[in-house]
């Protein structure tokens, strides 16, 4: 299983990132998969799921209504797009894989939200 | 929202020694399901423990959880030099919400 996260980088308050995940080593559309961030020094926060169909997605509070999750099966990825983005969404954000539990992760993508 | 709140905060121990760590629920987890992960600096967190007790593949019988309802534990047999990380226990009971603790800190006394 290998899961590859790109797209991260620095971007202003207000403004827009779409992170990508590649997955290989499985079968992509039989898993639910989950974005997963940590701020610098912090600990792990949840911030939103998606069913293997793409058919169900939840969200952390936190970030309903600015994030959207979306997967495309064909290509093995896993997308997040951000909107709206905050000073506090800055973070490394991993995505994993899902049985409730987050069984394998990538090495993450670092987004910085700064003027 | 289930709350997670881990104990201690930090650790001090020795390579050998066992290390025992809390989670405590702010409500029953009816199924058990709480797992724990280890993350050491700079890497991503890694699965140890599912569904309170199982360990996941690859993870060191020295590493065992137990636990139900609102208390749970991670426990190390005898500490290896890398076993110093820090700990995260995380609900999955609310299928809705995922919650994390957070976090113990292992560090070498």
């Amino acid at each position: 299983v290998q899961l590859v996260e790109s797209g991260g980088g620095l971007v202003k308050p207000g403004g827009s990132l779409r992170l990508s995940c590649g997955a290989s080593g499985f079968t992509f559309s039989d898993y639910y998969m989950s974005w997963v961030r940590q701020a610098p020094g912090k600990g792990l926060e949840w911030v939103s799921y998606i069913s293997g169909s793409g058919g169900t997605r939840y969200y952390a509070d936190s970030v309903k209504g600015r994030f959207t999750i979306s997967r495309d099966n064909a290509k093995n990825s896993l997308y997040l797009e951000m909107n709206s983005l905050r000073d506090e969404d800055t973070a490394v954000y991993y995505c994993a894989t899902q049985m409730g539990y987050f069984d394998y992760w990538g090495q993450g993508t670092l987004v910085s939200v700064s003027s | 929202e289930i709350v997670l709140t881990q104990s201690p905060g930090t650790l001090s121990l020795s390579p050998g020694e066992r290390a025992t760590l809390s989670c405590r629920a702010s409500q029953s987890l009816d199924s058990s399901y709480l797992a724990w992960y280890q993350q050491r600096p700079g890497q991503a967190p890694r699965l140890l423990i599912y569904g309170a007790s199982s360990r996941a593949t690859g993870i060191p019988d020295r590493f065992s959880g137990s636990g139900s309802g609102t208390d749970f534990t991670l426990t190390i047999s005898r500490l290896e030099p890398e076993d110093f990380a820090v700990y995260y226990c995380q609900q999955y009971d609310s299928s809705v919400m995922y919650t994390f603790g957070q976090g113990t800190k292992l560090e070498i006394k």
